[in-house]
């Protein structure tokens, strides 16, 4: 089935450390993004992938840092510069972000749960 | 920061007709409004979208008012596993790509 596979779904980080996080659709999808949620809240975009080897900053980009070197994968790395990066962590993807197809929604994977030990 | 307003929580009877209302004020011509849920430690599901019309499958209906600025889902038979969060989005076309801003959502409760 296609979809969008995001692993581990519990991660535990200590203090200092980086942690990345693994996003990987078989939808043939050009975009990618990756959101966090903090409980009882919506959910902030943190960076996002037009095309392979390009990424924007989202809202709150500061600790975090992307790559996307293969279309079908967007991993997100959660740096110990971010001091509060418990969350639960969402990617999605879309068929493009730009031109006459960027009306489509976005498809979201089941999530990372981040905690801090 | 999200460009929608919705209210926090609904309670709809299990078989009637859930209405969500969502309002969008600022919309812009070109932005499309957007339906997703979430169902508690899972990712969003996309529901439902539209631009101006009216708008229909199988899992719900969109009523967007004639001068957009605001919109109504509709679970035409509200069932207990339709309790979720549900998020009404506007979409914002930037030069590089397109961004969800996700609000709070509406709590909706189904009861037996």
């Amino acid at each position: 089935d296609g979809g969008i596979t995001q692993s581990p779904k519990y991660l535990f980080r200590k203090e200092g450390q980086n942690v990345t996080l693994s996003c990987e659709q078989n939808l043939n999808h050009d975009a990618m993004y990756w959101y966090r949620q903090d409980p009882g809240q919506g959910l902030r975009l943190i960076y996002y992938s037009q095309i392979v080897n390009d990424f924007q900053k989202g809202d709150i980009a500061e600790g975090y840092s992307v790559s996307r070197e293969k279309k079908e994968s967007f991993p997100l790395t959660v740096t110990s510069a971010q001091k509060n990066p418990t969350a639960f962590y969402l990617c999605a993807s879309s068929i493009t972000g730009t031109g006459g197809l960027r009306n489509q929604p976005q498809h979201f994977g089941d999530g990372t749960r981040l905690s801090i030990l | 920061d999200a460009k929608t307003t919705q209210p926090t929580s609904m309670d709809c009877a299990e078989g009637r007709a859930a209405n969500l209302p969502c309002n969008h004020s600022t919309i812009s011509g070109n932005e499309y409004v957007y339906w997703y849920r979430q169902i508690h430690s899972q990712g969003p599901q996309y529901i439902i979208h539209g631009l101006k019309n009216n708008e229909t499958n199988e899992m719900a209906s969109l009523i967007i008012t004639e001068d957009r600025k605001s919109s109504t889902l509709i679970l035409p038979h509200a069932t207990l596993r339709d309790t979720a969060v549900y998020y009404c989005i506007v979409r914002v076309a930037t030069d590089t790509g397109n961004q969800f801003y996700f609000g709070t959502g509406t709590s909706l409760t189904v009861i037996p």
